[in-house]
């Protein structure tokens, strides 16, 4: 099993350009996460997806669009990047629940400049 | 006020020393909580779950205090591999479980 991956692992965007951040996971899992994480801090709750075929926006969705493909995909949008947006983004999936911990992907390193 | 608060440290110790952590969550509904350890620029791996009656797991203790909403993680004779940066997580009731968590306490063990 794979776990969780995440594609790219690197990318550098001009302000303005857009991507699309991949996740999949093999696991099974209904949830999935999307965080983002800047120097010296936590991790930040961008969206999340309870099951398959729900969103839900978390602590800072404000630039980022979601889309739950399947049970094993989701995919995090940046319409039009931002400076501020320059993270690392860690996907992280785990069995619905409360009792039940994420497991994460490798994270995908974004620099807006 | 944060949801969840760490002490950042950064804490410094000898190999074979013992050191604690501390994490404090404003959320009393708060349903399960967590230790993940984080290596520098990888993802954050679960090191230990926390349950009301407290948990060991080697020489890793955690304890949860519902009462004071507090929770804690001790490292006993600490190794050069502890050096990393632990993460309390508290996920809440919901059926996203959705997680919170703290930014973090840096340890680095030295020789």
């Amino acid at each position: 099993n794979a776990g969780v991956t995440q594609t790219p692992k690197f990318q550098v965007l001009k302000t303005g350009q857009s991507m699309t951040l991949q996740c999949a996971q093999d696991m099974n899992h209904n949830s999935m996460y999307w965080y983002r994480q800047d120097p010296g801090m936590g991790l930040r709750l961008i969206y999340y997806s309870a099951s398959e075929g729900t969103t839900d926006k978390g602590e800072v969705p404000n630039g980022y669009n979601v889309s739950r493909l399947n049970k094993r995909e989701f995919s995090l949008r940046l319409e039009s990047a931002a400076p501020s947006q320059t993270s690392v983004y860690f996907c992280a999936s785990s069995l619905q629940g409360a009792v039940y911990e994420q497991y994460f992907g490798p994270g995908t390193r974004l620099t807006v400049t | 006020r944060k949801e969840v608060e760490q002490d950042p440290g950064p804490f410094n110790v000898p190999e074979g020393a013992t050191v604690a952590f501390n994490c404090t969550y404003s959320n009393s509904a708060s349903q399960s909580f967590f230790w993940y350890r984080q290596d520098c620029r990888k993802e954050p791996k679960l090191l230990m779950s926390v349950y009301s009656s407290g948990n060991e797991d080697g020489r890793f203790t955690a304890q949860l205090n519902r009462a004071s909403q507090y929770i804690s993680l001790l490292i006993r004779d600490s190794k050069l591999s502890d050096s990393a940066t632990y993460l309390c997580v508290v996920k809440d009731n919901t059926n996203a479980g959705k997680s919170t968590f703290g930014d973090g306490t840096t340890l680095t063990v030295k020789p």
